[in-house]
């Protein structure tokens, strides 16, 4: 069954601008990460957070993770047409990963 | 090689036929893991092999299902006695350890007529 849930599940913006995508999950967890699927083939793994995280960096993404609430969010700052993807969240508790139903993001040029 | 390769690409079969699902991880990944993806839906698990064991095989919806992984390289998704339900994506990850992200394949498109 799928533990991670995104929020929301379809967000429209404008180039320029940002957009935030949250996750929550049910169980304890090692660490969680984000996933980007481009025409729903393959998955291309963006960030990964460990359990005793709260923020992480990389280029245009940030990511940050509550324990405590079992919840994590995806801003990707100054968004680009070529965003235009599903964004998925997986929480991983050390033999599999678990996956939301994903964010499909449209950026408008 | 440089990536995850699965074959082939589109697989179309009609009901009640058997298909094999090829995924060729990246050199030395140890952890190989397949999920199956329907449309609309986020990966679901189906099993993860550790070497040439197959370590969590409990994703795996019935007996029609089963995978091998011989040598603790190339690994066999087998669908027996396929069934329309059975269409979906399904997608190969290797990993060269938990906890440092995965990499997937491009998935095998299985349709079943």
């Amino acid at each position: 069954s799928q533990q991670g849930e995104e929020d929301p599940q379809a967000l429209s913006i404008q180039e320029g601008e940002n957009a935030t995508m949250n996750c929550s999950y049910k169980t304890s967890i090692n660490n969680l990460q984000w996933y980007r699927q481009n025409s729903g083939r393959g998955l291309v793994h963006l960030i990964l957070i460990r359990s005793n995280e709260r923020e992480k960096h990389s280029g245009r993404l940030r990511v940050t993770l509550d324990t405590s609430k079992k919840s994590s969010s995806l801003l990707i700052t100054a968004s680009r047409a070529a965003d235009t993807a599903s964004y998925f969240c997986a929480t991983d508790r050390g033999s599999r990963l678990t996956f939301g139903e994903g964010t499909q993001l449209t950026v408008n040029p | 090689g440089a990536g995850v390769s699965q074959t082939p690409s589109n697989k179309v079969t009609e009901k009640g036929k058997y298909v094999e699902l090829r995924c060729d991880p990246i050199s030395g990944h140890t952890a190989l893991y397949w999920y199956r993806q329907s449309l609309g839906q986020g990966p679901e698990f189906l099993i993860y092999f550790q070497g040439t064991g197959a370590a969590d095989d409990s994703g795996l919806p019935n007996d029609r299902f089963f995978a091998v992984r011989p040598e603790g390289s190339v690994s066999t998704l087998k669908i027996q006695r396929t069934e329309r339900g059975d269409s979906a994506v399904y997608l190969c990850a290797s990993s060269s350890d938990s906890g440092f992200g995965y990499t997937f394949g491009s998935g095998t498109r299985l349709t079943v007529v």
